[in-house]
C-alpha cells in the first residue's frame, strides 16, 4: 500500500520570505500523481499543485513550486514570498493511475507578520 | 468556474440516526469520492465510484455505509447507523476520468454525532 509521510507537523515562516515543506512516498508503481493541498480554518481542501510522475520538469503555480526527486520518492512544496494568507494546513497526497488518494498527516504553516 | 458542492454544510443528529450526505460533482465528471477527516487528523478514502457502482473502497466504508447516484446529478453518502466516532468532516470530490486528471474537492459537510 502506497503511504504518503510528512516529517513536519508545524512549520513556521516570517511574511515575504519563502518556506519549503517536506513530503515522501512510498510506492511500487511506476505511474502516479502527486499533489499538495491547502486547508484553511473552513477547512475546505483547495488544490496548490500537482505533479505527474512521468514529467521530470518541476511543476510551478506562481509562488508555489515542487522539487519532485522521483528516485528518492520525495516531493516538496516551496512557497515563495509567503503571505498571510497562505496560512493554513498543507495537505501531501499521492494519486495512483487508477486508484484513490492517499495523504499524509499534514503539516500546518504559520506565516508571521 | 464549475465546482463541487455539498449539503448541509453541518450535520448534527443522534447516535444511532441514519444520515445521507449529499454531494452535486462537475457536470462532466466520471468518477467520485468520498473521504473523511476526523478532526485533527488527516483526510482518509472512504469509497470512490465509477460507472454506477463501488469501484474501491477502504477498510473503514463498512456496512453502515453506502453510496448512491440517485439520478445524473446527485452523489450521496449513507450512515445507516451513525455513531460516536462517525464525527467528522465528510468530503465529496469528483474528477473527469482522464487518467491525468485531478480530483477537485467539495467544502465539505461537518457530522456531529450526539
Amino acid at each position: 500500500a502506497q503511504t504518503v509521510t510528512q516529517s513536519q507537523p508545524e512549520m513556521s515562516v516570517q511574511e515575504a520570505e519563502t518556506v519549503t515543506l517536506s513530503c515522501t512516498y512510498d510506492t511500487s508503481e511506476s505511474d502516479y500523481y502527486l499533489f499538495w493541498y491547502k486547508q484553511p480554518p473552513s477547512r475546505q481542501m483547495i488544490l496548490v499543485i500537482r505533479q505527474e510522475a512521468y514529467k521530470q520538469q518541476n511543476a510551478t503555480e506562481n509562488r508555489f513550486s515542487v522539487n519532485f526527486q522521483k528516485a528518492a520518492k520525495s516531493f516538496s512544496l516551496k512557497i515563495s514570498d509567503s503571505q498571510l494568507g497562505d496560512a493554513a494546513m498543507y495537505f501531501c497526497a499521492y494519486r495512483s493511475a487508477l486508484g484513490d488518494m492517499r495523504f499524509g498527516a499534514g503539516t500546518r504553516l504559520t506565516v508571521k507578520p | 468556474e464549475p465546482e463541487v458542492t455539498q449539503t448541509p454544510s453541518h450535520q448534527v443528529t443522534q447516535m444511532g440516526q441514519e444520515v445521507i450526505l449529499r454531494c452535486v460533482p462537475i457536470s462532466n465528471h466520471l468518477y467520485f469520492y468520498w473521504y473523511r477527516q476526523i478532526l485533527g487528523q488527516k483526510v482518509e478514502f472512504l469509497v470512490s465510484f465509477y460507472n454506477n457502482e463501488i469501484s474501491e473502497k477502504s477498510e473503514i466504508f463498512d456496512d453502515q455505509f453506502s453510496v448512491e447516484r440517485p439520478d445524473g446529478s446527485n452523489f450521496t453518502l449513507k450512515i445507516r447507523s451513525t455513531k460516536l466516532e462517525d464525527s467528522a468532516m465528510y468530503f465529496c470530490a469528483s474528477r473527469d476520468g482522464r487518467l491525468t486528471d485531478t480530483q477537485y474537492f467539495g467544502p465539505g459537510t461537518r457530522l456531529t454525532v450526539l
